[in-house]
């Protein structure tokens, strides 16, 4: 199993752009997250899904939107890139169909946003 | 939503000795909390969890003990290792399928 897979692992976009941040899980995990990480805030709650097709927004989700087509995937999109954005992002997912299992983290990617 | 509060923000210990790191939750209804580690450019991976029914549960050199009336739960590391060096963060669940992290430790172990 290569777990949660995530890419790119470094992106720098100007302002205004958008992009994707691509999730995917091969444990056929329920329960997919997206946390971004700034330095003395922690890790806090973009947007999570508890089963394909179901969405719904976390602590900090403004600019951002998610979609779960499948099981396996859950990607993230910037719509228009702000400088506020610059983090590091996590994808993270459960066997479960909610976060009180525990979760198993991607590699992160880095985003700068110029 | 729930608010969990973590402190020390940076713990400095001496190779052998013993590190504590607290946090408080604000959501009574919360059922579940773990810690994670993070070690420098790394991602983060649990070390170990509680429940609510449970008060303390050991692994190795790392427990933690839960305090349900007073709303706080703490992680303690025995004996520590260089290895040990890493930020780690505290977390609690509630039933609205959420995971609320604290803001992280950085434990520093020195030699």
């Amino acid at each position: 199993n290569a777990g949660v897979t995530q890419t790119p692992k470094f992106q720098v976009l100007k302002t205004g752009q958008s992009m994707t941040l691509q999730c995917a899980q091969d444990m056929n995990h329920e329960y997919m997250s997206w946390y971004r990480q700034d330095p003395g805030m922690g890790l806090r709650l973009i947007h999570y899904s508890v089963g394909a097709g179901i969405t719904d927004q976390g602590e900090v989700p403004n600019g951002y939107n998610v979609s779960r087509s499948t099981t396996e995937d859950f990607p993230l999109r910037l719509l228009s890139a702000a400088p506020s954005q610059t983090s590091v992002y996590f994808c993270a997912s459960s066997y479960s169909d909610r976060a009180s299992e525990k979760l198993f983290f991607g590699s992160g990617t880095q985003l700068s946003v110029l | 939503g729930e608010n969990v509060e973590q402190h020390p923000s940076t713990l400095s210990v001496q190779e052998g000795d013993s590190a504590v790191i607290k946090c408080t939750y604000s959501d009574s209804a919360s059922n579940y909390f773990p810690w994670y580690k993070q070690e420098l450019g790394k991602r983060p991976q649990l070390i170990i969890d509680i429940r609510s029914n449970v008060g303390e549960k050991k692994d190795q050199r790392i427990a933690v003990t839960l305090n349900k009336t007073a709303k706080h739960f703490s992680l303690h590391i025995t004996e520590t290792q260089p290895e040990d060096s890493a930020v780690y963060f505290c977390a609690a669940f509630s039933n609205d399928y959420k995971l609320s992290f604290g803001a992280g430790t950085t434990v520093t172990v020195r030699a």
